[in-house]
């Protein structure tokens, strides 16, 4: 089963428009990660946030992480065609932490040109 | 540095047989983890490996195997195939410890008739 949901499952947006997609987990984390999946490809990881930050940025991506909310969104900024993938959460937990990451469903993004 | 190489792309079997992945890791990357994707239960931790020994493994039958090799090179395989086992296998290496993120495997398509 999964432990994150991510909403919404699907989001579609013009090219230069801002996307965010948001997460939510159940259990305590020691960090958040976001990874892309273009169709049919692995996945390809893009930010970590560690449980004691806040916001991360990383060129047109911002991540924030709420901790009490047990919520994270994801924001890309100025969208492109070449954005269009599928975005999944995925956390690292306390008692399993290392390579077991749980992720979530996954909000699939397109960017129309 | 050469990513995360998984072979075969693509596999065709029937049910009853069994299967063998495979998956070379980032050179110096000693930790590698299986991960199934299917539509209806998303993504799902399959087991990880570190200095050939399995550290966690996800909740799946006994038909689902791996092993490491010195070399870092990791094998999966499944026994006895079910119309269900066909998903898309996913291949992950990283540095070991928790806040290093995943390097993924195009990984392989697995198709069970």
């Amino acid at each position: 089963s999964q432990q994150g949901e991510e909403d919404p499952q699907a989001l579609s947006i013009q090219e230069g428009e801002n996307a965010t997609m948001n997460c939510s987990y159940k259990t305590s984390i020691n960090n958040l990660q976001w990874y892309r999946q273009n169709s049919g490809r692995g996945l390809v990881h893009l930010i970590l946030i560690r449980s004691n930050e806040r916001e991360k940025h990383s060129g047109r991506l911002r991540v924030t992480l709420d901790t009490s909310k047990k919520s994270s969104s994801l924001l890309i900024t100025a969208s492109r065609a070449a954005d269009t993938a599928s975005y999944f959460c995925a956390t690292d937990g306390e008692e399993t932490s290392g390579s077991r990451l749980t992720f979530g469903e996954g909000t699939q993004l397109t960017v129309n040109p | 540095k050469a990513g995360v190489t998984q072979t075969p792309r693509y596999l065709i079997k029937t049910r009853g047989q069994q299967v063998t992945l495979s998956c070379s890791p980032i050179s110096g990357h000693r930790s590698v983890s299986w991960y199934q994707q299917t539509p209806g239960q998303g993504l799902q931790f399959l087991f990880e490996y570190f200095s050939e020994t399995q550290r966690n493994k996800g909740n799946f039958p006994g038909r689902f195997s791996g092993r490491q090799f010195s070399n870092s090179r990791s094998e999966m395989n499944v026994s006895t195939l079910e119309l269900g086992d066909s998903a898309l296998y996913l291949c992950a290496s990283s540095l070991l410890g928790s806040n290093s993120p995943l390097h993924f495997g195009n990984g392989t398509r697995l198709t069970v008739t």
